[in-house]
């Protein structure tokens, strides 16, 4: 089955403890993508990457990293997590090619930084 | 990328037809209009999307109007299933998606 997957689903954690959110896609995907979601915010973009080892900023990258070493995956990291961190976070993919390509997201994963 | 004004909220009966209004009135000829919808929490899921010419697919019908500054996502036969936040997006490559606050549709029994 097509499917873009996070790990973990859900976690509390603590200020300054670093953490990688995994996200991996089985559809051969070059895009991948990161977001936020806050409420009254919307979702709003973290990075982005067009392919292996090109990665971008996208409008909230602050306190974020991100990298692409397989096209399968694309891991979020915390270096140092802070409350203002605590949100819903999605990660999608799409192919990119003529036109354009609707965007597979994940599940969410639900970050609490106490 | 062309900013969309959809309102906040709509009702709706089981069983009968969704209509979904969306206006873009910038943009431009190369934007595409995308739909997304998001149940609860979960992420969202791609609807449909269009250029110019009505577009319909297995979960809805897009209508676009000739100067495509507006368009109309139906849901022949809404189910309760169909309870969600409803984005419309205007976009030229779909890469960046740029969501606003939706219209959070709600279907009544």
């Amino acid at each position: 089955e097509a499917q873009v997957t996070q790990n973990p689903r859900y976690l509390i954690t603590v200020t300054g403890k670093k953490l990688t959110v995994t996200c991996s896609q089985n559809m051969n995907h070059e895009y991948m993508s990161w977001y936020r979601q806050d409420p009254g915010l919307g979702l709003r973009q973290i990075y982005y990457s067009m392919n292996v080892e090109v990665t971008d900023k996208g409008d909230v990258p602050e306190g974020y990293k991100v990298s692409r070493k397989e096209k399968r995956n694309f891991p979020l990291i915390l270096e140092s997590p802070s409350p203002n961190q605590t949100s819903l976070y999605f990660c999608a993919s799409s192919l990119v090619g003529q036109g354009t390509q609707p965007q597979h997201f994940g599940d969410g994963t639900r970050l609490s930084i106490l | 990328d062309a900013k969309t004004t959809q309102p906040p909220s709509m009702d709706c009966a089981e069983g009968r037809a969704a209509n979904l209004p969306c206006n873009h009135s910038t943009i431009s000829g190369n934007e595409y209009v995308y739909w997304y919808r998001q149940i609860h929490s979960q992420g969202p899921q791609y609807i449909i999307h269009g250029l110019k010419n009505n577009e319909t697919n297995e979960m809805a019908s897009l209508i676009i109007t000739e100067d495509r500054k507006s368009s109309t996502l139906i849901l022949p036969h809404a189910t309760l299933r169909d309870t969600a936040v409803y984005y419309c997006i205007v976009v030229q490559g779909a890469q960046k998606l740029v969501f606003g606050q939706g219209t959070r549709l709600t279907i009544n029994p």
